[in-house]
């Protein structure tokens, strides 16, 4: 099955600062590639989503890379700000949208420090 | 609240005994996940279902676990005979088949198992 590895666990920047989270996956044929916001007590909620088809998603501080040769893809956010303070998960399937399950990461505890 | 909804948000139980946990998706979509999350980790999918049909059972659905979504709206899951390793958090997710294929999660229900 699929095996999707996060890193880092844990990424303390300053405020106004880039953030990078980086995940691989195992199973080629993995094609939606969502990053999940988790903040404490709270449901995951979706920040950005790309498609295997599609090597770049842009939308406003948060970008989405995908390299399908590596198998990895990367979040970054810009001009970080303390609301962006959360569990970061990234996550792959097949299919499209959560069919058939997500595989998540082990998720990245994002720091903003004033 | 037109998202996706858990009932009960927290359950304990007693080491041995049953408890099921409902879900009612966003009410279009057709497609709806289980998955458990403990601490420090990302969610794990359990099982999903498209309408009443359960399509997909994770490897962690031991036989002491039973999903159902009988009229192809809300669901139920139920862990018999709970013990220790059960305690998590359960998480529900739903998400149409085709166009929009986000899946949006609900609260969750935290159960502890003592």
């Amino acid at each position: 099955g699929e095996n999707v590895e996060q890193h880092p666990s844990t990424l303390s920047v300053q405020e106004g600062d880039s953030a990078v989270i980086k995940c691989t996956y195992s199973d080629s044929a993995s094609n939606y590639f969502p990053w999940y916001k988790q903040e404490l007590g709270k449901r995951p909620q979706l920040i950005i989503d790309i498609r295997s088809n599609v090597g770049e998603k842009k939308d406003q501080r948060i970008a989405v890379t995908l390299n399908k040769t590596a198998k990895h893809f990367s979040l970054h956010i810009t001009e970080t700000q303390p609301e962006d303070s959360a569990v970061y998960f990234c996550a792959a399937s097949i299919g499209g949208g959560g069919a058939d399950g997500l595989t998540f990461g082990k998720g990245t505890h994002l720091i903003i420090q004033p | 609240d037109t998202g996706v909804s858990q009932d009960p948000r927290h359950k304990i139980t007693k080491r041995g005994q049953n408890v099921t946990f409902r879900c009612d998706p966003i009410s279009e979509h057709n497609r709806l996940y289980w998955y458990r999350q403990t601490l420090g980790q990302g969610p794990e999918f359990l099982t999903y279902f498209q309408n009443e049909a359960q399509l997909e059972k994770s490897r962690l659905l031991s036989d002491r676990f039973s999903a159902e979504r009988p009229k192809g709206s809300f669901s139920t899951l139920e862990i018999q005979r709970t013990e220790q390793g059960d305690s998590a958090m359960y998480l529900c997710a739903s998400s149409l088949v085709r166009g929009d294929t986000e899946a949006f999660f609900g609260q969750g229900t935290r159960l502890t198992v003592v």
